[in-house]
């Protein structure tokens, strides 16, 4: 069984492009989350989406920052018109269900590593 | 608010001896989880070991164990007998039942270096 996925593992963007960071969760899973570590941090929420739904975008910025998770195909996160703060490494975690009580896992991918030139 | 910190940046513990990593928390949450991950140089998250809040024993995994005192609110992570490959960044976090379920809230980390 693959663990969860993301791709690429690295991307390089100039000051201005725009960043697509993709993550297939592990199979069965139908709960994503992405978090993000900015360099010697932790890794902070940003967002939690259900098939076709975001649940919970309270650590997303408001602007330039989107994501979705359609009923077929990976879940994305897209930054827009990306600036050098943006760098950081993104993480996309995954879980069959709501894991809710603290209990249960949340898989973690390898994460993607945003650089901004 | 829940919160977690991490007090010790940078550790160093010599091989084949115990070193403890502190976190203490915060939150007003009645159930809540306690997790530990590892961070090597790769860069992956690796899960170690998880304390539910209503668990009496201390969770074990291997050579990690979490010395979990609910009244302090501390959930420190042990690693025996340290091992080269145990050098990484180390990560306290901690999920709640009645602020969302679903954020996990991370401390800042412990670089733990391991010395032969």
């Amino acid at each position: 069984n693959a663990g969860v996925m993301q791709n690429p593992r690295h991307l390089v963007r100039r000051r201005g492009q725009e960043a697509r960071l993709r993550c297939s969760p592990m199979k069965g899973h139908s709960h994503v989350y992405w978090y993000r570590q900015l360099p010697e941090e932790g890794l902070k929420f940003m967002v939690y989406l259900q098939k076709e739904n975001i649940i919970d975008e309270s650590g997303m910025p408001k602007e330039r920052f989107s994501a979705e998770f359609p009923k077929e195909g990976p879940s994305i996160l897209r930054i827009q018109q990306v600036v050098r703060g943006d760098s950081a490494a993104y993480f996309c975690a995954s879980s069959p269900g709501l894991v809710a009580g603290g209990n249960g896992e949340q898989y973690f991918g390898p994460g993607t590593r945003l650089t901004v030139t | 608010a829940q919160k977690i910190t991490q007090t010790q940046p940078g550790m160093f513990v010599q091989e084949k001896e115990a070193v403890t990593l502190d976190c203490t928390y915060d939150t007003s949450d009645q159930s809540y989880g306690l997790f530990w991950y590892k961070q090597p140089s790769s860069g992956e998250m690796i899960f170690l070991i998880y304390q539910g809040s209503y668990d009496e024993q201390n969770a074990t995994e291997g050579r990690y164990s979490l010395n979990f005192q609910k009244a302090r609110k501390s959930a420190n992570l042990v690693i025996s007998a340290s091992q080269l490959g145990d050098s990484a960044m180390y990560f306290c976090a901690m999920r709640g039942a009645n602020t969302g379920g679903f954020k996990t809230i991370f401390g800042a980390g412990t670089r733990l270096f391991v010395k032969a």
